[in-house]
């Protein structure tokens, strides 16, 4: 079993709906980071989460560490949001310092 | 927000050549860089960890005479691919902060390697 699952793994949404990303993971925690791939394969960063909520823009996220599930959530989606999400864990304690990547979600906002 | 910058951003090389690609921290310094390879349709996959001014930490499974990783630098990190093979073909990035900075993490434009 992966220790980072997403869902769903393709989307596609018309313009102006609402977005839910989910991400749940197995193993404990010392943040968990939301993360924009584009097309080209670059990579930018949305979040990074510890406990509670986080929003900037038309982006929130949330996390409830006890049941080990994370949410990113789009507002008045918009074509350009069109990319791959990607939910990483930083694991807690030793053990590798990079992030533990899900397989992410591909989202396509149709016009 | 903090800038990493990652060189190039593609190339195409012939089998058994040798390939370098060079990460930059440009307005922090990055004691701890990752660097991490995506093959299509792939999650991102940690290869290892570059510590400035020590050896690198190799994720198991990953060749370290083949992936050569040199931290010379507080901002410089370099990836070099020895004696390519096709199914080197990736895409390689780079990243700086989370953990060790406390902050999220910085990626680098990423670089898409062609063996051929």
């Amino acid at each position: 079993k992966n220790e980072v699952e997403q869902s769903p793994q393709n989307l596609t949404a018309q313009e102006g709906e609402f977005i839910t990303i989910n991400c749940s993971y197995s193993v404990g925690i010392s943040a968990l980071h939301w993360l924009q791939q584009h097309p080209g394969g670059g990579i930018v960063s949305l979040f990074m989460l510890s406990s509670g909520k986080k929003k900037h823009g038309r982006l929130i996220a949330t996390i409830n560490i006890q049941e080990k599930h994370s949410s990113l959530h789009i507002t008045a989606s918009h074509p350009r949001d069109s990319a791959v999400y990607i939910c990483a864990l930083q694991r807690a304690g030793g053990g590798a310092d990079g992030l533990t990547f899900g397989k992410g979600t591909h989202l396509i906002i149709q016009p | 927000g903090a800038v990493v910058s990652q060189h190039p951003s593609r190339v195409i090389c012939k089998s058994g050549t040798s390939v370098k690609i060079e990460c930059r921290s440009l307005d922090f310094q990055a004691t701890t860089m990752f660097w991490y390879r995506q093959f299509p349709k792939q999650s991102l996959m940690l290869m290892a960890t570059s510590n400035e001014g020590s050896k690198a930490t190799y994720e198991q499974g990953v060749e370290k005479d083949k992936f050569l990783i040199n931290h010379a630098s507080l901002t410089l990190s370099t990836l070099t691919v020895t004696s390519a093979h096709p199914e080197d073909s990736s895409f390689y990035i780079c990243s700086a902060g989370g953990r060790r900075l406390n902050t999220e993490a910085f990626f680098g434009q990423g670089t898409r390697l062609t063996v051929v």
